[in-house]
Formats: C-alpha cells, sequence, structure tokens
C-alpha cells in the first residue's frame, strides 16, 4: 500500500541555519504531497503543497518539489528562524475510493536555537 | 481559521467507561476525518465520513464507532475506552472540489488519558 518515509528527528540547527526534512513515499498513481506543521499545542497546519510531478510548493519560505524519479518531496528552507521550531509531517493523498484519505510520515521535530 | 471545533480539548477517564468526542465545523464540507496521533506513528485515520450517515473504517477502526447525523457534527465514540485508546486525537475536513489536491485542514485536536 502506499506510505510515506520521514527522516527521523529531532532535528537541531541554529537560527540562520538551512533546513532539509527528507520525505520519501511509495504510492500507485501520482498522489498529491503535502507538508503539514504543528506547534506545540496546535493541530495540524497546512505548510505547502505539490499535485503533479516537478511542481514545487512554496510558503513563509518554505519549498518543497515533487520528484517523481526519486519519489521524494523533501522540504527546504534558506534561513531557519527559532519561529520555525515545531513538527514537520509529510503526507500524500490516497484517492483509493475517492475519499481523500492522508497518508503521513511519522514526523520530524525541529528545533532552532538562538 | 477552517471553523473547527473540537470538544472537550481535555479528558481523563477510567478503563471501560464510554466517551464520546465532538468535531463541529461551521463550512459545510462533505469531507471529515478522526485520526489519532501517537509518538513514532505519525497521524493515522481512524473513521471517515463522505456525507451525512455515510461513514467508512480507516485504519485503526477497531474499538472505535461513529456518527453524523447531521453535516457540521462527527462524533467518535469509544464504547469501553481502553488504555491503548490514550492518545491526541484530531478531527480534519477537506475542501470541497474535485481530485485529490484538497488539502485536509485540522481541529486544535483532544487529548484523551485513560486510566
Amino acid at each position: 500500500g502506499n506510505s510515506v518515509t520521514q527522516m527521523e528527528g529531532p532535528v537541531t540547527l541554529s537560527e540562520e541555519a538551512f533546513l532539509t526534512i527528507n520525505c520519501t513515499y511509495t504510492a500507485t498513481g501520482y498522489p498529491s504531497l503535502f507538508w503539514y506543521v504543528q506547534y506545540p499545542g496546535e493541530g495540524l497546519q497546512l505548510l505547502l503543497k505539490a499535485t503533479k510531478a516537478d511542481d514545487k510548493g512554496s510558503n513563509k519560505g518554505f519549498e518543497a518539489t515533487y520528484r517523481k524519479e526519486t519519489t521524494s518531496f523533501h522540504l527546504e528552507k534558506g534561513s531557519v528562524q527559532v519561529s520555525d521550531s515545531a513538527v514537520y509531517f509529510c503526507a500524500l493523498s490516497d484517492n483509493g475510493g475517492a475519499t481523500n484519505k492522508l497518508i503521513f510520515g511519522t514526523g520530524t521535530l525541529l528545533a532552532v536555537q538562538p | 481559521d477552517a471553523g473547527i471545533t473540537q470538544s472537550p480539548r481535555h479528558k481523563v477517564t477510567e478503563t471501560g467507561t464510554p466517551v464520546t468526542l465532538r468535531c463541529h465545523q461551521t463550512e459545510n464540507h462533505r469531507y471529515m476525518y478522526w485520526y489519532r496521533q501517537d509518538p513514532g506513528h505519525g497521524l493515522r485515520l481512524i473513521h471517515y465520513s463522505y456525507g451525512v450517515k455515510d461513514t467508512d473504517k480507516g485504519e485503526v477502526s477497531d474499538g472505535y464507532s461513529v456518527s453524523r447525523s447531521k453535516t457540521e457534527d462527527f462524533l467518535l465514540t469509544l464504547e469501553s475506552a481502553t488504555s491503548s485508546q490514550t492518545s491526541v486525537y484530531f478531527c480534519a475536513i477537506r475542501e470541497s472540489g474535485t481530485g485529490d489536491s484538497q488539502p485536509q485542514h485540522f481541529g486544535d485536536g483532544t487529548r484523551l488519558s485513560i486510566l
């Protein structure tokens, strides 16, 4: 079945460092891909999405490109801030039965130090 | 703001008691979902609904039931709670539209502890 694999955390960076969080997927067909962010004590918020191969999703300085050839959707940011500290989830839309269930990775905790 | 309210936000109860969690939305979305979040597992789908009285099971549905008698409310019930159901529960709605590109939007969660 479809699945998502994320890099293990926690990831600890200094402010203004470059961020990469790896995400790879296994899927039949071409699902939409998403990154969600969860701040402490809150629900998940959509960060960005991409719906087809070579699409680049971007938001708040974060980017991710849908790479069909490597089945990857890595999250990047050029200069992280302390306020980016959160858990990041990669997800794909499992369109089986047209109910668009989301399949999530296990999440990656990012801690940014001043 | 997707207009999703979950209640209660926190609950502590004992093994064997029934528990009902409520998800309320204000925007008439057709699709609603219940997930549980556990360390090392990310979010896993419990049940979902694709309309009033139309529901189906997700990957971790054992021990849970749901009901949707009106568009705005989706209830999750633990008929007889067990300690393995201690978790954080999230409700989500999906924006309307065709295809799989519409994202889901999440409530703030219910932290449930079963002693």
